[in-house]
């Protein structure tokens, strides 16, 4: 069964700081990976997919990496704003099955 | 603009009355999921329908069922609501397996 898990589940940093956030998965076996944000009491809001052959993918300010092989992927935000404060979650798809989430990392940035 | 829609965005309901969670997507997609998301927990997949296929996952409680008129629109149907039923219900669809999801705003279903 596919367990995903996010480090740190929290962070809080200054405004301006590039941060690294973590998702690693157990089965390597993916379709493809999603990186979510969602601000509390709300939906999710697609970031970024990396399909299981690529290695990242970018938007923005936002970058995704994938190394399906070990099982990982980190998502890199540059120069962090206070209205990226939010929770992070990734996801993995194995099929049709639907997505296999981590718990998210919290994430604050201070002004 | 094409999305995927939740009603209500928030629903009270007492313990063991039935409840009907609704969602409705203009994106034309095939499948449409149900995610449960307790607070500060990751969403759990409840179950999905492929067209009119449904498929539903193991741990899913008997309590919770689903239905799907048609391409538009899927319902959530909890029969008797406890306390632990309490969360945020996610819908989301996508082309197929394997391809992007799109996300609902969510239902927030308060039991008392």
């Amino acid at each position: 069964k596919q367990e995903v898990t996010q480090i740190p589940a929290a962070l809080s940093v200054p405004e301006g700081e590039n941060l690294v956030l973590n998702c690693s998965f157990t089965d390597s076996a993916i379709y493809n990976l999603q990186w979510f944000r969602q601000d509390p009491g709300k939906g999710l809001t697609s970031l970024l997919l990396i399909q299981s052959s690529q290695r990242e993918q970018t938007s923005g300010r936002l970058n995704a990496s994938l190394d399906k092989s070990s099982g990982r992927s980190t998502l890199y935000i540059a120069a962090s704003q206070p209205g990226d404060s939010a929770t992070y979650l990734c996801a993995v798809e194995g099929g049709a099955d639907g997505l296999t989430f981590g718990k998210g990392t919290h994430l604050i940035i201070q002004p | 603009d094409a999305m995927v829609i939740q009603n209500p965005r928030y629903q009270v309901t007492q313990f063991g009355k039935p409840v009907t969670l609704s969602c409705s997507q203009t994106l034309n997609h095939n499948v449409m999921y149900w995610y449960q998301q307790k607070s500060s927990q990751a969403p759990k997949l409840l179950f999905h329908y492929y067209d009119k296929d449904f498929n539903n996952e193991a741990d899913t409680p008997d309590n919770f069922q689903s239905r799907r008129p048609n391409t538009s629109f899927c319902f959530l149907d909890i029969r008797s609501p406890g306390l632990g039923d309490a969360a945020m219900y996610l819908c989301a669809t996508s082309r197929g397996g394997g391809i992007e999801q799109y996300f609902g705003p969510g239902t927030r279903l308060t039991v008392t």
